[in-house]
């Protein structure tokens, strides 16, 4: 079985600021991890994933995650927050092969102070 | 590329009534189509696994009978929600998966909202 755990429910960091947003997973087979953005009333938008080879990695609008397995972790980070982070963030991982099927975090929401 | 379509985006419909939600997608095939719930400050609920031709797969605890999914073609999948109470009230939201790089990606629709009165 799968499952991910996304300590606490909102982060709120000051316009430029660095961005931390915690996800642990547990998986018995090696996984593929993910982070999606969501934005209020709209559907999920992935920012970036790991599968294999290099553990960090790079994705859209700035942010990357590092896969770290001894810590069970893929925290998700920007070095500085645009006020249009400013959403719901979704850590979720599959197992590899065929069925892709997702188990998501409960989600955190990013809130950015001007 | 790999965008998913969803219509409608939002319904409101009497108690009792059927709603059918359609889920596309629009430049790629799509052998496999999910199907998820959110509620309000929540994470998405996977509620069933669509398979292009066959009957869908659906998670413990969803009543099959009443969220009734048909994925007819490569592109679309849809899930009707029989007999809709205000309790189906719910934010739903289908995703497609594309082969990218030798991996399975989920990419997903924009999202139907759901009020039943």
């Amino acid at each position: 079985a799968q499952s991910v755990t996304q300590l606490g429910s909102h982060v709120s960091v000051s316009e430029g600021a660095l961005v931390l947003l915690r996800c642990n997973y547990s998986s018995s087979v090696p996984p593929y991890l993910f982070w999606y953005v969501q934005y209020p009333n709209q559907g999920l938008q992935l920012l970036l994933k790991y599968t294999t080879g290099a553990t960090l990695v790079k994705g859209i609008n700035g942010f990357e995650a590092e896969f770290k397995k001894s810590e069970t972790s893929f925290h998700l980070t920007k070095p500085s927050a645009h006020m249009s982070d400013a959403a719901e963030y979704f850590c979720a991982v599959s197992r590899t092969g065929a069925n892709s099927k997702l188990t998501f975090g409960k989600g955190i929401t990013l809130s950015v102070r001007p | 590329g790999a965008v998913v379509s969803q219509h409608p985006s939002w319904v409101i419909c009497k108690s009792g009534t059927s709603v059918k939600i359609e889920c596309r997608s629009l430049d790629f095939q799509a052998t496999t189509m999910f199907w998820y719930r959110q509620f309000p400050k929540q994470s998405l609920m996977l509620m069933a696994t669509s398979n292009e031709g066959s009957k869908a797969t659906y998670e413990q605890g969803v009543e099959k009978d009443k969220f009734l999914i048909n994925h007819a073609s490569l592109t679309l999948s849809t899930l009707t929600v029989t007999s809709a109470h205000p309790e189906d009230s719910s934010f739903y939201i289908c995703s497609a998966t594309f082969r990218v790089k030798s991996v399975n990606e989920q990419f997903f629709g924009p999202g139907t909202r759901l009020t039943v009165l």
